[in-house]
């Protein structure tokens, strides 16, 4: 298996524009997990789905936030309008209930 | 809900050293206790793991204890290498709940 594939791997986006990013999660697995890094407040959970369905979006920052899961190997984070606090480092994580998550390598987002 | 604590936040030994990260949890009822290495430009990985009902676990240099009482854990490595430096995080869960993540423990190892 590839792994968890995120893209793109970064973006460049000016303040006010929408970002997509994307994730394709392990074949199989039953959980998919949307985490932000920054130096700050480290790793944070914003949300995440059990069969496609979201379980929990109290993670997620603000209204401007959105994700969705239509089906089992496809996942998108939408940021809309983006702001420069948006930067940061975002990871999709998948795992089959009761085992560790497999993070994909990251989206790098700079919001200027 | 689960708050983890990770200590230190930065770490150097020379090569061949052991290292030691420790981290503590809130929730009585987690029961799953991950670790992760990050290292530069990549998404964390999992190294090592251990539950509720174990007390310790090695895999060749690393090992993890649990002291569940204490409600801590900690991250033991042995005869560190310059490729173990990396950012190390800990986590844990209860249930069907998500990871809550450490904030990170920076290794350097010297050579």
């Amino acid at each position: 298996d590839a792994g968890v594939i995120q893209s793109p791997r970064h973006e460049v986006t000016e303040m006010g524009q929408e970002v997509t990013l994307r994730c394709k999660p392990i074949s199989g697995h039953d959980y998919l997990f949307w985490y932000r890094q920054t130096m700050m407040r480290g790793l944070e959970l914003l949300i995440y789905f059990n069969n496609n369905v979201p379980i929990d979006d109290s993670g997620m920052p603000e209204d401007r936030f959105s994700a969705k899961m239509p089906n089992a190997s496809f996942s998108t984070l939408k940021i809309q309008p983006s702001e420069p606090r948006d930067s940061a480092v975002y990871f999709c994580a998948s795992s089959s209930t009761g085992d560790g998550y497999t993070f994909g390598s990251g989206t790098r987002l700079t919001v200027v | 809900g689960e708050n983890v604590e990770q200590h230190p936040s930065t770490l150097s030994v020379q090569e061949g050293d052991s290292a030691v990260i420790k981290c503590t949890y809130s929730d009585s009822a987690s029961n799953y206790f991950p670790w992760y290495k990050q290292e530069l430009g990549k998404g964390p990985q999992l190294i090592i793991d251990i539950r509720s009902n174990v007390g310790e676990k090695k895999d060749q240099r690393i090992a993890v204890t649990l002291n569940k009482t204490a409600k801590h854990f900690s991250l033991h490595i042995t005869e560190t290498q310059p490729e173990d430096s990396a950012v190390y995080f800990c986590a844990a869960s209860g249930g069907n709940t998500p990871l809550v993540f450490g904030k990170g423990t920076r290794l350097s190892v010297i050579a």
